[in-house]
């Protein structure tokens, strides 16, 4: 059984290019968590998904950041014109149910760096 | 409003010592907590769960973790530390509505 799959696990960008970052969850897995983690720091939560739907992005930085989950592919965070201070491991996490209560399957993470 | 706070940035043990790790949440609803390891370069293993079941669970590799409501403390220990247990380690709050806050983590040390 595969499990969360990010690729790729590292990407280099220059200040304002755009970072397309992708997760597969585990398979049948439908719920699909964004996180940011600065060198030093926990986990800080970015967005929630559920197929096609954004159900909870409260911790998404209002511009430039996107993220999707469509019915067929990858989960995508997508970072226009990057900083660099968007320089993180990004990981993405799923579930087969909300993860309230339920263990999130973690991948291994994209390290972004921001020249 | 959810938060949790891991009370050592960094523990160091000697191999075949205690560990201790704390970690104190507030929550206002019935929360479920988790113990999460990071090895380096690696993404986050769960390594046990409490769901208001038990207050004492065990998880993987020894480690475990007690719920005390009136200390609103959730601390992981592991009698005896192994040097495979260097890690992050990072304490998480849930609750009913999608809450998750994951503490700043505490890097264990092993010492030979």
């Amino acid at each position: 059984n595969a499990g969360v799959m990010q690729n790729p696990r590292h990407l280099v960008r220059r200040r304002g290019q755009e970072a397309r970052l992708r997760c597969s969850p585990v398979k049948g897995h439908s719920h699909v968590y964004w996180y940011r983690q600065l060198p030093e720091e926990g986990l800080k939560f970015m967005v929630y998904l559920q197929k096609e739907n954004i159900i909870d992005e409260s911790g998404m930085p209002k511009e430039r950041f996107s993220a999707e989950f469509p019915k067929e592919g990858p989960s995508i965070l997508r970072i226009q014109q990057v900083v660099r201070g968007d320089s993180a491991a990004y990981f993405c996490a799923s579930s087969p149910l909300p993860a309230s209560y339920n263990e999130q399957f973690f991948g291994p993470g994209t390290r972004l760096t921001v020249l | 409003a959810q938060s949790v706070t891991q009370l050592d940035s960094h523990v160091s043990v000697s191999e075949g010592t205690p560990v201790l790790l704390r970690c104190n949440y507030s929550s206002s609803y019935s929360p479920s907590l988790f113990w999460y390891v990071q090895h380096p370069n690696k993404g986050l293993q769960l390594l046990l769960k409490y769901t208001s079941a038990a207050t004492l669970v065990k998880g993987i590799n020894g480690f475990e973790a007690e719920f005390k409501k009136s200390e609103t403390s959730f601390h992981l220990t592991k009698p005896s530390a192994h040097m495979s247990d260097a890690a992050e380690y990072f304490c998480v709050v849930s609750s009913l509505n999608n809450d998750m806050r994951f503490g700043a983590g505490t890097r264990l040390t092993v010492k030979p």
